[in-house]
C-alpha cells in the first residue's frame, strides 16, 4: 500500500511570507508526528496527533507554528511570518498506534522548506 | 526536558569491520528505537526495544537497551555499503520520541 506523502517535495519562499505543508498519512493510522530536522541533525519533534486532536503540541518552537488534522487523516503545518531560521526539511510521520507501549513511525519524505 | 545524545557523530570504516554507535538518555526511558536514514532519503524503522537488558539482533545487527533503560547501542558485524547511512537512536518517554543527532556511517569499499 501506499507510504506517508508529504506536498510540496520542496518549498521556497520568502521571509515574512506564510507556508502551508500538507501530510498524508498511511490510511488507518490514528497517530501522526510532525519533525523538522536540520542538516547534521536529528528529528526534531513539534507536534504529535492522536485522531483530530493534537495530544502533545509542546515542540511547537513559538506561536508562528501551528497544525491542524480536522478529520484524523490528512494534517497540514502552518508556518506564519516565516524565518530564515525555519529553513529546514519538515518530516511527517504516522503510526498504527496498534497498542499504547508500540509505536513504530513511518516517516513521508519530507518538505524542504527554503526561506530566503 | 529529556535529551538524547549519540556517540561518535561520524565513522569511517573499511567494508568488513565492525562498527557500534551508543546512545545515552539523560531521563529512564520507557522504549528505544532505532532508525536508518540513507543519504538524501528519510528515516526509516528498525527496531524497538522496550525490556532493561534487552538484546534483539537483526542478522548482522545487533541491539542492546541498557539495564537502567537509559542507554542503547547498535553494533554492526562485518560492514558491508549497503550499512552506509545515518543511524539514529530515539528515546520515547512519556509520549514522543526524542531523537539523537545520528551517527553518520560511511565506508570505504
Amino acid at each position: 500500500g501506499a507510504g506517508v506523502s508529504q506536498t510540496p517535495s520542496n518549498k521556497v519562499t520568502e521571509k515574512g511570507k506564510y507556508v502551508e505543508l500538507r501530510c498524508d498519512p498511511i490510511s488507518g493510522h490514528t497517530a501522526l508526528y510532525w519533525y523538522r530536522q536540520s542538516l547534521g541533525q536529528g528529528p526534531e519533534f513539534l507536534i504529535y496527533f492522536q485522531g483530530t486532536g493534537a495530544a502533545d503540541d509542546s515542540g511547537l518552537p513559538n506561536d508562528r507554528f501551528f497544525a491542524v488534522r480536522p478529520e484524523g487523516s490528512v494534517s497540514t503545518l502552518k508556518i506564519q511570518r516565516t524565518e530564515r531560521g525555519d529553513s529546514a526539511v519538515y518530516l511527517c510521520a504516522s503510526s498504527p498506534q496498534r497498542h499504547s507501549s508500540y509505536n513504530e513511525q513511518f516517516f513521508g519524505p519530507g518538505t524542504r522548506l527554503t526561506v530566503l | 526536558g529529556q535529551q538524547v545524545m549519540q556517540i561518535p557523530q561520524y565513522q569511517h570504516v573499511q567494508e568488513g569491520e565492525d562498527f557500534t554507535t551508543y546512545c545515552n538518555s539523560s531521563t529512564t526511558l520507557s522504549n528505544i528505537q532505532w532508525y536508518k536514514q540513507r543519504p538524501g532519503g528519510h528515516p526509516v524503522f528498525l527496531i524497538q526495544l522496550v525490556k532493561s537488558g534487552e538484546v534483539k539482533k537483526q542478522k548482522r545487527l545487533t541491539f542492546q537497551f541498557g539495564e537502567a533503560k537509559k542507554n542503547s547501542s547498535l553494533h554492526i558485524t562485518a560492514t558491508q555499503t549497503t550499512d552506509v547511512g545515518t543511524y539514529f537512536c530515539a528515546g520515547k518517554g512519556a509520549q514522543k520520541l526524542v531523537f539523537g543527532q545520528g551517527t553518520r556511517l560511511t565506508i570505504n569499499p
